[in-house]
């Protein structure tokens, strides 16, 4: 079955630092990968996606990803995080057979210390 | 591009009211649109996928008659909470697919008194 795992509920780091959330999918074919992120009482923005071509994938907000097929992984780094960035990141995998259904991880609050 | 708006962004009613939520995809058409609900500190749970022109697809375990989906049109889906009640107070969030992706609404909070 189809699942996105999220390993890190929590994540604090200090403003100015990188930060790296991480995200592990099973997935039977080649899979559609998405980053949303949460503002409290808000719906989820599109920070990036990956379909195919380079694995290293550019989104808004300073974002990237990578995807690495043999690691089952689509890790959501940024070199420099503002206190702006506190939020919940959701990681999702997209199922286009079942009508672009998506799969949610449980998603990782990511809290920024000034 | 690919903003979705939602209708309203917060509600409260009385037990045994309906409430309609809207969801609109404002500079693309979206054949499908999906809504969620989202309980406190958790992640979104699937409610129905909605199709224009056909008849929504329910998850396991979600009511169709309690709520009733509509997708009149390319850029427009409702959901009506029918008969409300406190168990139903959460936040919906709507998303509209454009080009294999999710673009998703605000969300709207409702409260049921």
């Amino acid at each position: 079955a189809q699942s996105v795992t999220q390993p890190d509920i929590h994540i604090t780091v200090s403003e100015g630092a990188s930060l790296e959330l991480r995200c592990n999918y099973s997935y039977g074919a080649t899979p559609y990968l998405f980053w949303y992120v949460q503002s409290p009482g808000q719906g989820l923005q599109l920070l990036l996606k990956y379909f195919s071509g380079d694995t290293l994938v550019q989104g808004i907000k300073g974002c990237e990803a990578e995807f690495q097929r043999s690691q089952s992984s689509f890790n959501l780094r940024k070199p420099s995080v503002h206190w702006s960035d506190a939020a919940e990141y959701f990681c999702a995998v997209g199922l286009m057979e079942y009508g672009n259904k998506l799969v949610f991880g449980a998603g990782t609050i990511l809290r920024v210390k000034s | 591009g690919a903003v979705v708006s939602q209708h309203p962004s917060w509600v409260i009613c009385k037990s045994g009211t309906s409430v309609k939520i809207e969801c609109r995809s404002l500079d693309f058409q979206a054949t499908t649109m999906f809504w969620y609900r989202q309980f406190p500190k958790q992640s979104l749970m699937l409610m129905a996928t909605s199709n224009e022109g056909s008849k929504a697809t329910y998850e396991q375990g979600v009511e169709k008659d309690k709520f009733l989906i509509n997708h009149a049109s390319l850029t427009l889906s409702t959901l009506t909470v029918t008969s409300a009640h406190p168990e139903d107070s959460s936040f919906y969030i709507c998303s509209a697919v454009r080009q294999d992706t999710q673009y998703f609404g605000p969300g709207t909070r409702l409260t049921v008194l």
